[in-house]
């Protein structure tokens, strides 16, 4: 299976405090892209880093990626009750994308 | 960024019985995925719908279960064949990739009784 691990599975955090996510893939990428999706509905797209790219941000989302280690990283930074979903990584390997386990993030008000 | 209408957005259906999903997008797009999401989980890759060719299926799904169609370059179908309860899942389809953004359509929720 292409598809990729993220830990943790669950992340509880009080509002203001920084989130962090993890997702580790199996083969060599093209790129990946981190989406969120609220309880069960569709899918937003947040970030795409490509394979030449170690770093990327937009607002308090920043992402990383280590293609030695087949790994990438989300931080949320300042979060929002409103942050409360899930989230996903998903790697594009020969135009099909493959997306990661999920790490469900609850922010407390 | 491409906009993504799905069909029907909710069903419930007997087990045994067909159910055709209907994606349709705003703008001419050559790839289009079809995903499942069971309950609780992650997304699950079905198939590539390939315009003018037979869709390209991954391991674990047929066609015979998953009949796609792709008449041209902004429509695409997904029919869930004999359903069975297993099959209680969200659909998807994404348009996008070779190397951009994948933009999803917003899901049919689908119950097998």
């Amino acid at each position: 299976s292409q598809q990729g691990e993220e830990d943790p599975q669950a992340l509880s955090i009080q509002e203001g405090e920084n989130a962090t996510m993890n997702c580790s893939y199996k083969t060599s990428i093209n790129n990946l892209q981190w989406y969120r999706q609220n309880s069960g509905r569709g899918l937003v797209h947040l970030i795409l880093i490509r394979s030449n790219e170690r770093e990327k941000h937009s607002g308090r989302l920043r992402v990383t990626l280590d293609t030695s280690k087949k790994s990438s990283s989300l931080l949320i930074t300042a979060s929002r009750a409103a942050d409360t979903a899930s989230y996903f990584c998903a790697t594009e390997y020969f135009n099909k994308f493959y997306f990661g386990s999920g790490t469900k993030l609850n922010v407390k008000p | 960024s491409a906009v993504i209408s799905q069909k029907p957005s909710r069903d419930i259906c007997q087990r045994g019985t067909s159910l055709t999903i209907q994606c349709q997008v705003d703008s001419q797009v050559t790839m289009m995925f079809w995903y499942r999401q069971q309950p609780g989980q992650s997304l699950t890759l079905i198939a590539t719908a390939n315009q003018g060719s037979e869709a390209t299926y991954e391991s674990g799904f047929v066609i015979d279960k998953f009949p796609i169609s792709r008449p041209n370059l902004t429509f695409s179908t997904l029919t869930v064949s004999n359903m069975s309860p297993e099959d209680s899942s969200i659909y998807l389809c994404s348009v996008g990739g070779g190397g951009e953004t994948q933009y999803f359509g917003p899901g049919t929720r689908l119950l097998v009784l």
